[in-house]
């Protein structure tokens, strides 16, 4: 169980066009999801957090405008990349937070989607 | 200041050897401790997490974490080539929802 699917799994886009990424939690209602970013041998870094029905939090040095965050239900919440520059190339990485998570703020994690922007 | 430290490694070991992780953190508000196993263009993977000082043993996986000296530390025994990824400390404080995470630790082991 607690499986996190993410779509699609690599794009590759020119300069100027927007991607959105999907994330899902297969078989758990996920109340709170993260998207996170990281780039080749570096850590992940939080971008936002997001709970179902409402904005998401972002954090400090996140342009919010540009990286457009939509959590709509219990299973999806997905990430819109506008207008793409090479500098948002990356590796992101989104994880659900279940209804009942432990208190150490269990997540599962997507497999990641790798952006390329030419 | 990073809030979370990691040496990034690279680390080669043979196999069958015992592998340490170590993560120091400033921090003194974290209080839950995992540690993450990642596979190259994988999402991590929950190992291990720890909320108290002392050891946690997961079959060939031990989890250790003193608080007094904000260390953290992961041993791996009988290491395997399936082993071989990049190791993330992440740390919690009691309240909120924010995991903060080390650089990653890649390790290599060689059969």
């Amino acid at each position: 169980g607690a499986v996190v699917s993410q779509h699609p799994s690599r794009v590759i886009c020119k300069s100027g066009t927007s991607v959105k990424i999907e994330c899902r939690s297969l078989d758990f209602q996920a109340t709170t999801m993260f998207w996170y970013r990281q780039f080749p041998k570096q850590s992940l870094m939080l971008m936002a957090t997001s709970n179902e029905g409402s904005k998401a939090t972002y954090e400090q040095g996140v342009e919010k405008d540009k990286f457009l965050i939509n959590h709509a239900s219990l299973t999806l919440s997905t990430l819109t990349v506008t207008s793409a520059h090479p500098e948002d190339s990356s590796f992101y990485i989104c994880s659900a937070r279940a209804r009942r998570a432990r208190s150490y703020n269990e997540q599962f994690f997507g497999p990641g989607t790798r952006l390329t922007v030419l | 200041q990073k809030e979370v430290e990691q040496d990034p490694g690279p680390l080669s070991v043979p196999e069958g050897a015992i592998v340490s992780l170590n993560c120091t953190y400033s921090n003194s508000a974290f209080q839950y401790f995992m540690w993450y196993r990642q596979y190259s263009r994988k999402g991590p993977e929950l190992l291990m997490y720890t909320y108290s000082s002392g050891n946690k043993e997961d079959g060939r996986f031990t989890a250790q974490v003193d608080k007094s000296s904000k260390y953290i530390s992961l041993f791996i025994r009988d290491s395997q080539p399936s082993d071989s990824a990049t190791y993330l400390c992440a740390m919690k404080e009691t309240s909120g929802s924010r995991l903060t995470f080390g650089e990653g630790t890649q390790l290599t082991v060689n059969p």
